[in-house]
């Protein structure tokens, strides 16, 4: 199956400090990228879906100001998880698929941590 | 919007005996039913799927099983093994790939040894 990778992989920041995790696929071009926030013994709830060159799609309860996505190109997204506070530490884990995959390939997931 | 539901949360089997873990979905626009296989902090992994034109979809000890009537769809694992341990999750979305997938809320399947 096709590779997305996830970066960083694990990270810790101050309380209301901002932290941007990577999303990137390696070997095909991600027209959509989806971000999903997972806490623990939950299930993976969409926070969003972006389109390559237009502005993410935000479910509702999701604040856009606070959880900035970019998808700038077909390889990249990132998600900016500004001001953070100790309710924003959960795993974040992106997915993304392609024109000609209709199945989402994940990435390995970012465990964030507020302190 | 869509809504899955996913039963049981826990699933204890005995190694060797048969798993079923039951979904049901709102939404009959739905046509694409994947299932994910999600160990303790890693990244789900896709185990088998199975779209709205078939009943039935068997890959060795795995098998899905869909009444778009009815809206359920359900998983089979036979003859378990203890790495079949893990947390397993349906999901229900359109066939498309800039469809968004919503997950059923998880089943945590144990094996026995």
């Amino acid at each position: 199956g096709a590779v997305v990778s996830q970066h960083p992989s694990r990270v810790i920041c101050k309380s209301g400090t901002s932290v941007k995790i990577e999303c990137r696929s390696l070997d095909f071009q991600a027209t959509t990228m989806f971000w999903y926030r997972q806490f623990p013994k939950q299930s993976l709830m969409l926070m969003a879906t972006s389109n390559e060159g237009s502005k993410a799609t935000y479910e509702q309860g999701v604040e856009k100001d606070k959880f900035l996505i970019n998808h700038a190109s077909l390889t990249l997204s990132t998600l900016t998880v500004t001001s953070a506070h100790p309710e924003d530490s959960s795993f974040y884990i992106c997915s993304a698929s392609g024109r000609k995959n209709t199945e989402a390939f994940f990435g390995q997931g970012t465990r964030l941590t507020v302190v | 919007g869509e809504n899955v539901e996913q039963h049981p949360s826990t699933l204890s089997v005995q190694e060797g005996d048969s798993a079923v873990i039951k979904c049901t979905y709102s939404d009959s626009a739905s046509n694409y039913f994947p299932w994910y296989k999600q160990e303790l902090g890693k990244r789900p992994q896709l185990i088998i799927d199975i779209r709205s034109n078939v009943g039935e979809k068997k890959d060795q000890r795995i098998a899905v099983t869909l009444n778009k009537t009815a809206k359920h769809f359900s998983l089979h694992i036979t003859e378990t093994q203890p790495e079949d341990s893990a947390v397993y999750f349906c999901a229900a979305t359109w066939y498309s790939s800039a469809s968004k997938i919503i997950f059923g809320s998880g089943t945590r399947l144990s094996i026995r040894p």
